[in-house]
């Protein structure tokens, strides 16, 4: 079934930094989805970028689908940014699978 | 935005005991998954289902059940409680996006 990896698995920033958050998958995907997950909270979906270049706001995903990856570009990050990133992957089935998340943390 | 709502948010049971977490969607999703989350696991799919009267296993089905009566309404269901089910579960309903309810926290004494 579908794999899926992300990196790295907690990061510690300061106010302004910059973040790149990774995530490589083992099969073919047709939705790819980042979540943030705020400390002993829901999900709540950010992007959704199965492919190609997407921006929101100071969030930026780029995925290239042939290399099985994808990244998460937080720019000038904020303490209120702080938590759990997730990527997720759509599998043979269309079940969306799960990577175990980069912790961030984000210091003022 | 589409609304999930998961039932009870926490829940005490016994080892041994029949658990049920319900969860309901308003936005006419087929899709609904029942997730649990550990530390050092992410989250992890249970089952799932694509419309009312289906079910489908995930990667971790064995000892729970899934019943979707309806479009709206998708439960998991612990048969017999143990505490290695002790754990965060998610219920997401969605097509494309996925929308999450607010989890239910349970634990097995």
């Amino acid at each position: 079934g579908q794999q899926v990896q992300q990196s790295p698995a907690s990061l510690v920033l300061q106010e302004g930094e910059n973040a790149e958050l990774q995530c490589n998958f083992s099969s073919t995907a047709t939705q790819l989805q980042w979540f943030y997950q705020s400390p002993g909270g829901s999900l709540v979906s950010l992007l959704s970028n199965p492919s190609g270049t997407k921006h929101t706001g100071r969030l930026t995903s780029t995925t290239v689908t042939k290399e099985r990856r994808s990244s998460l570009h937080i720019s000038s990050s904020q303490t209120t940014d702080s938590g759990t990133y997730l990527c997720a992957i759509d599998g043979n089935n269309n079940a969306p699978r799960f990577g175990a998340g980069t912790k961030l943390s984000v210091k003022p | 935005e589409a609304a999930v709502t998961q039932s009870p948010r926490n829940k005490v049971a016994v080892t041994g005991g029949k658990v049920t977490l319900s969860c309901n969607q308003t936005n006419n999703h087929n899709n609904m998954y029942w997730y649990r989350q550990d530390t050092g696991h992410g989250l992890r799919l249970i089952h799932y289902s694509y419309g009312a009267g289906s079910t489908e296993k995930g990667d971790i089905p064995d000892g729970y059940k899934a019943s979707r009566p309806s479009q709206e309404n998708f439960s998991l269901i612990l048969e017999l409680a143990t505490p290695s089910q002790t754990s965060v579960y998610f219920c997401a309903s969605g097509d494309e996006r996925l929308f999450f309810g607010h989890g239910t926290k349970l634990s097995v004494l």
